[in-house]
């Protein structure tokens, strides 16, 4: 199936420790995207990479640190989990250019304990 | 500023129409989206308008936008059960490839 996928989906973790998320398109995207929402359900956009280049890097914890392997591929690794970071975090992809509708994963729930 | 806003909560009767609104700031957007999220699940995309563009009909939606007022709304005709989920607009900001998205309305559909 063509779709953006995201794995784990459910992550329960304790504070301090490093974890990964990863996320695959197969939609022939060239531009991947992470975002959190937090519990009151505000989304908000971590980093977007363009052809494996980071484009956008908004203020986030440098303890994230997005990987883009390929143009397919964009991970998220947290290092030293904080109780702050407990939300859903979304992948998306969407081709580059304007009008470019972006296509969501199902969304990983980070539960840091 | 980069600022989205929608009411958070919405409630209608099954058949009824559902209106959600959302105003925006950044006046250099040049398409804005609709999407939806039910419980547990990703953002699904519903319909799109381009900037230049002040109504949009497919099926059962209607987006009607006031570029000189910066406000978007979504009108769901004849609403159904089904259609209780969250409903997020977004803006597309010019010469970025980012998306900024509104707080969220959440539509609950009374039987």
């Amino acid at each position: 199936d063509t779709a953006v996928s995201q794995t784990p989906k459910y992550l329960v973790t304790q504070m301090g420790n490093d974890k990964s998320i990863k996320c695959e398109q197969n939609l022939g995207h060239d531009t991947m995207y992470w975002y959190k929402q937090d519990s009151k359900k505000f989304l908000k956009i971590m980093f977007s990479y363009n052809n494996k280049e980071l484009i956008i890097n908004e203020t986030v914890p440098n303890r994230f640190s997005p990987k883009s392997p390929d143009k397919a591929h964009l991970n998220l690794h947290i290092n030293s989990l904080e109780l702050g970071d407990s939300a859903v975090y979304f992948c998306a992809s969407s081709l580059y250019g304007e009008n470019t509708e972006a296509f969501f994963g199902q969304g990983t729930r980070l539960t840091v304990v | 500023g980069e600022d989205v806003e929608q009411s958070l909560f919405l409630s209608v009767r099954e058949g009824d129409s559902s209106v959600i609104n959302c105003t925006y700031t950044d006046s250099s957007s040049t398409y804005l989206y609709w999407y939806k999220q039910e419980p547990g699940a990703g953002l699904q995309l519903l319909t799109y308008i381009f900037s230049n563009m002040d109504m949009k009909q497919d099926q059962r939606l209607t987006v009607l936008l006031n570029k000189k007022d910066k406000h978007l709304s979504l009108r769901i005709a004849d609403t159904q059960t089904g259609d209780s989920a969250i409903y997020f607009c977004a803006e597309s900001i010019s010469g970025t490839y980012k998306y900024i998205f509104g707080t969220g309305t959440r539509l609950k559909v009374l039987a």
